[in-house]
């Protein structure tokens, strides 16, 4: 039973660029979460989606947005990007519309240039 | 507002030494108690949770209690080994709400030598 997986591992991009990050949760998941982590920091959430809906958002700017298909994956994407944005991106899946546990991925690591 | 305070580290240990990583929340109602671990160049991986006041999770060794009314949710391992250096994420989810955002404290690394 694969967990969560997250592509691409690694990604480098320059300030202005856009960007879109890729999940897909464990087998049974149905909700999907996005955090990020910065140097040093621990993961900060930004949204969680659920039958292809944002249902919470973290304290993130617009230019952060995402979608959640119809096979429960999920999509990060950042548009104009800044330096700040340089983080490592985690996605967490959890079942039964998000009340319980969240498992994580290996991350998607964004540098941006 | 919701959040997790750490200890913070490094926290530099001899094998088979006991160890303790501090943790305390606010949060809103009573939220689920995490902690996560991550070894390096990884994601995180649950190592233990509690769900209600005064539960104890444990996991490989490691163990946490719930304590409402400190509102702390101390990690514990009575003898720690080298492959347990990483760093150690302790996290509260609101679960009155229906569903859980995670919180996370700063993370505390643990280094282990032989």
């Amino acid at each position: 039973d694969a967990g969560v997986t997250q592509s691409p591992t690694h990604l480098i991009k320059t300030r202005g660029q856009q960007v879109t990050l890729r999940c897909s949760p464990k087998s049974g998941h149905d909700t999907v979460s996005w955090y990020q982590q910065a140097l040093g920091q621990g993961p900060q959430f930004i949204f969680q989606y659920y039958e292809e809906e944002e249902r919470q958002r973290g304290n993130f700017p617009d230019r952060f947005s995402g979608h959640q298909f119809p096979n429960y994956s999920s999509e990060l994407n950042v548009n104009a990007l800044l330096l700040g944005d340089s983080a490592l991106y985690l996605c967490a899946s959890s079942p039964a519309e998000g009340k319980d546990t969240q498992y994580f991925g290996p991350g998607t690591r964004l540098t941006v240039l | 507002g919701d959040s997790v305070t750490q200890m913070e580290g490094p926290v530099t240990l001899s094998e088979e030494a006991f160890l303790t990583i501090n943790c305390t929340y606010t949060a809103t109602g009573y939220p689920s108690l995490f902690w996560y671990v991550q070894y390096p160049g990884e994601g995180l991986q649950l190592l233990l949770k509690a769900t209600k006041a005064d539960d104890k999770g444990s996991n490989k060794g490691f163990e946490a209690t719930y304590r409402k009314e400190t509102t702390s949710f101390h990690l514990e391992k009575g003898s720690v080994q080298v492959s347990d250096s990483a760093v150690y994420f302790c996290a509260h989810g609101g679960r009155n709400t229906g569903f859980q955002k995670l919180v996370f404290g700063t993370g505390t690394r643990l280094l282990v030598s032989p």
